[in-house]
């Protein structure tokens, strides 16, 4: 089965910062990827589909990329609304598994 | 409007039996696949398998396969997780989920398997 494995496995940014989240494929999926977001005691929630399509009422400092083995989430300016854990999900061929996730907080 | 609406909380001794639901509505049940996914207390999202209603086709993640049964009720728009003998370290949050992108998701039902 294909791993998905993120790093980092946790960051502290300050507010404004860029942060970049990376998320690797142990083979190719070529653009089948999401990214979620789960806040504390919340449901996850879609963020990004099919590598790097932005889920409606996203806001759009949210990007992805990355197509094959490796991708990316970015924030291009970390609000306090988006202390969270992400995670990356593979979605070809089954078990479409998840990454480890990605915790981020405020410096 | 897309709903998925779980069962509530459930305690059970190990060894007990338990079936969970997840019912969708505001959609087409038959023709979107339904997960099931499993996140223990302060860890993360773990995928433990999928159906789809329309011809009840199940996939299982090996790390679930044989532990758990994922089922459909298509009359009812209704799926279900369920377990034959639970252990102490099934207790969980277990979440449903319309897959492949899942944009939807269920409330979440946390089981918990004590003595």
């Amino acid at each position: 089965d294909i791993q998905m494995t993120q790093s980092p496995s946790s960051l502290s940014a300050s507010v404004g910062d860029r942060v970049t989240i990376t998320c690797r494929a142990s083979q190719g999926i070529s653009n089948y990827l999401a990214w979620y977001q789960q806040k504390p005691g919340k449901v996850p929630k879609l963020l990004i589909y099919a590598a790097s399509t932005l889920q409606s009422g996203v806001p759009s400092r949210f990007s992805g990329s990355g197509s094959g083995t490796d991708f990316t989430l970015t924030i291009s300016s970390l609000q306090p609304e988006d202390v969270a854990t992400y995670y990356c999900q593979k979605c070809s061929s089954t078990p479409w598994t998840f990454g480890q996730g990605t915790k981020v907080e405020i410096k | 409007e897309v709903q998925l609406e779980q069962s509530g909380a459930e305690v059970r001794k190990p060894g007990e039996s338990l079936k969970i639901s997840c019912k969708g509505s505001g959609y087409s049940f038959i023709h979107y696949w339904i997960g099931w996914v499993r996140q223990m207390p302060g860890k993360g999202l773990e995928w433990m398998g999928i159906i789809y209603p329309g011809d009840s086709d199940t996939r299982y993640s090996p790390s679930f396969q044989g532990q758990v049964t994922i089922t459909a009720d298509k009359s009812i728009s209704t799926a279900y997780l369920q377990w034959s003998s639970l252990k102490a370290s099934d207790t969980a949050m277990y979440y449903c989920a319309r897959h492949s992108y899942a944009e939807y998701w269920g409330q979440g039902t946390q089981v918990t398997v004590s003595s």
